[in-house]
């Protein structure tokens, strides 16, 4: 069974700039949330998704935008990029909100 | 919003001997608390979670215990293996959402 995929793995951008980064989820979940990992802050969680609705969000500005598609596959898109936008950014899904989330293996995104 | 502390912040033990990682929280409306491995350039993974309805669950080497009185939970890892050597993240939520609010985590180091 593959577990969450998410692209791409490891990105540079510069200040000003905005990035779109994509998760598909494990085959079957229905709910998709993404967290922001950083030495400084850890993981944060910054939003959710259960059939295509944003059902929570984290105190993050409003730069931080995501969406969710049919098919349970989600983006996540920070615009106007800061220095301390990077940060490993970890998608996770679940067969249902509230159950075991099992997340990916991150993007690594880098801001100069 | 809800607050996890983890500690000690890193941890070393002896092959063989046992691990134990304290976690306290904030908020008395969660009731749901995971506990994830993370290894070098991976996402977090699950190990092991309890619900506020019991005191203990326990999965081969690896138990977790829960005191909602006191607010804190801990992770107890016997017969510690080098394959154990990771940061090991705590959570909780009031569930019925996936909005976790980690403990900045805890490096084990299990010394051959």
């Amino acid at each position: 069974k593959a577990g969450v995929t998410q692209t791409p793995r490891y990105l540079i951008k510069t200040r000003g700039q905005q990035v779109t980064l994509s998760c598909s989820p494990i085959s079957g979940h229905r709910s998709v949330s993404w967290y922001q990992q950083t030495p400084g802050q850890g993981l944060q969680f910054l939003f959710e998704y259960f059939s295509e609705t944003q059902r929570n969000k984290g105190n993050f500005p409003g730069r931080f935008s995501g969406r969710q598609f049919s098919n349970s596959r989600s983006e996540m898109n920070v615009s106007t990029l800061e220095l301390g936008d990077s940060a490993l950014y970890l998608c996770a899904s679940s067969r249902e909100i509230g159950g075991e989330l099992f997340f990916g293996e991150g993007s690594r995104l880098t801001v100069l | 919003g809800e607050n996890v502390e983890q500690h000690p912040s890193t941890l070393s033990v002896q092959e063989g001997d046992s691990a134990v990682i304290k976690c306290t929280y904030s908020d008395s409306a969660s009731n749901y608390f995971p506990w994830y491995k993370q290894e070098l350039g991976k996402g977090p993974q699950l190990i092991i979670d309890i619900r506020s309805n019991v005191g203990e669950k326990k999965d081969q080497r690896i138990a977790v215990t829960l005191n909602k009185t006191a607010k804190h939970f801990s992770l107890h890892i016997t017969e510690t293996q080098p394959e154990d050597s990771a940061v090991y993240f705590c959570a909780a939520s009031r569930g019925g959402n996936n909005r976790l609010a980690f403990g900045k985590g805890n490096q084990v180091v299990v010394i051959p």
